[in-house]
């Protein structure tokens, strides 16, 4: 079975602190990492994926396999940060996405 | 970039009565779409698969006749929360894919209360 694990509910920084969100999955196969985000009264929408190795709003993500981790950083937040971020992963049949329970971000002046 | 919209956003019934929520994917067509449920500050858990001319697959757990899924066409998915109780309420989400592997769009979901 796969499972997706963000261990804090609530993070709490200071604007232009860094900003680690942290994700751990459990995957037998070969794993497809998102992070998804969600800001106040939006819907949810792709931030980044690690396919693609890129930077998005200054926000990067890396797998390691070794420790099975997808952490989101950034390195100094900003206050529009501030939203509640889903570490997802694509595995199994029908490309299906496992969420992890998200972690609000609130990023504090 | 794709749109997904959702209807209604925000719905009360009463007990017993039958609720259907639409998915569309307004400016692609999407094969597959994904019903998701959301408890309050909890995480988004997959219920079913809805496949274009087919029947849908649900996850372990979710009751095939109490959510009923249609997938008519290719920009169309409803889900019908049938004889719906309190404990039916929550925010249901919809989602689809823009061809093959692509970016999943998520509609805005919607909040459903059961009286």
């Amino acid at each position: 079975a796969q499972r997706v694990t963000q261990p804090e509910k609530l993070l709490s920084v200071f604007k232009g602190a860094p900003v680690e969100l942290k994700c751990n999955y459990s995957y037998s196969g070969s794993p497809e990492l998102f992070w998804y985000v969600q800001y106040s009264r939006q819907r949810l929408q792709l931030l980044l994926r690690h396919i693609s190795r890129e930077s998005i709003k200054g926000f990067t993500a890396d797998l390691n396999k070794g420790e099975t981790s997808f952490h989101l950083k950034k390195p100094f937040a900003q206050e529009e940060d501030s939203a509640m971020y889903y570490c997802a992963l694509k595995g199994g049949g029908g490309n299906k996405l496992t969420f992890g329970t998200g972690t609000q971000l609130k990023v504090e002046l | 970039g794709a749109v997904v919209s959702q209807h209604p956003s925000r719905v009360i019934c009463k007990s017993g009565t039958s609720v259907k929520i639409e998915c569309r994917s307004l400016d692609f067509q999407a094969t597959t779409m994904f019903w998701y449920r959301q408890f309050p500050k909890q995480s988004l858990m997959l219920m079913a698969t809805s496949n274009e001319g087919s029947k849908a697959t649900y996850e372990q757990g979710v009751e095939k006749d109490k959510f009923l899924i249609n997938h008519a066409s290719l920009t169309l998915s409803t889900l019908t929360v049938t004889s719906a109780h309190p404990e039916d309420s929550s925010f249901y989400i919809c989602s689809a894919r823009d061809g093959g592997p692509g970016e999943l769009f998520f509609g805005e979901g919607s909040r459903l209360t059961v009286l």
